[in-house]
């Protein structure tokens, strides 16, 4: 079977900062998803890649850039992280299109202070 | 709006008592996905249910696109089942991503 992992677990960072998470997984799958979670809002889509080097924009993409540098990896930078921020982002990927089984990542918790 | 909508927003039940969950779509879809996650976890993939019933353990999931909403029922709840469950759709159009409930949360108590 195979695996998705996210880097680092949790991540403090301060006010302004550039901030980058990363995720790699080894299903061979295409597409790769950036998700955010709040308390109370559920899951909002950041970015997501169809395949390497491709980047489409979610719901959510101001305040973010996002890099798919090869099909096993997709990373995610917050340009400038907020003051007292807390969320969990949440990496996911699926084989692609029209076969729609995502399997996720188990997150990375920020805390801005 | 909302395109999806989960309800209840929280339940509280005894062990052993049955749960039921519900997701209703305002959109159409391809597919409907439920999802587990405990405080503080990942989220475990529980059923891929484009449409029909499909059963796991004391899970089953019923998917009914015409009437725009899928049920999940945990049957002989148990301590454990305790956490969030969150309904996501993918939509007919921008089939290339998941769209979310705001989840319920579930809690068994002993």
């Amino acid at each position: 079977g195979g695996i998705i992992t996210q880097t680092p677990k949790f991540l403090i960072g301060q006010e302004g900062q550039k901030l980058t998470l990363k995720c790699q997984q080894n299903f061979n799958h295409d597409t790769m998803y950036w998700y955010r979670q709040d308390s109370g809002k559920g899951l909002r889509l950041i970015y997501y890649s169809i395949t390497e080097n491709d980047l489409q924009k979610g719901d959510l993409s101001e305040g973010y850039d996002a890099s798919r540098e090869k099909k096993s990896s997709f990373s995610l930078t917050v340009t400038s992280a907020q003051k007292n921020e807390m969320a969990v982002f949440l990496c996911a990927s699926s084989p692609g299109t029209g076969n729609s089984d995502y399997t996720f990542g188990s997150g990375t918790r920020l805390l801005v202070i | 709006g909302q395109q999806v909508q989960q309800s209840p927003a929280s339940l509280v039940l005894q062990e052993g008592e049955n749960a039921e969950l519900q997701c209703n779509f305002s959109t159409s879809l391809n597919s409907m996905q439920w999802f587990y996650q405990r405080p503080g976890g990942s989220l475990v993939s529980l059923f891929y249910n484009p449409s029909g019933t499909k059963h796991s353990g004391r899970l089953t999931s019923t998917t009914v696109i015409k009437e725009r909403r899928s049920s999940l029922h945990i049957s002989s709840s148990q301590t454990t089942d305790s956490g969030t469950y969150l309904c996501a759709l993918e939509r007919t159009e921008g089939a290339d991503r998941l769209t979310f409930g705001k989840g319920t949360q579930l809690i068994i108590q002993p």
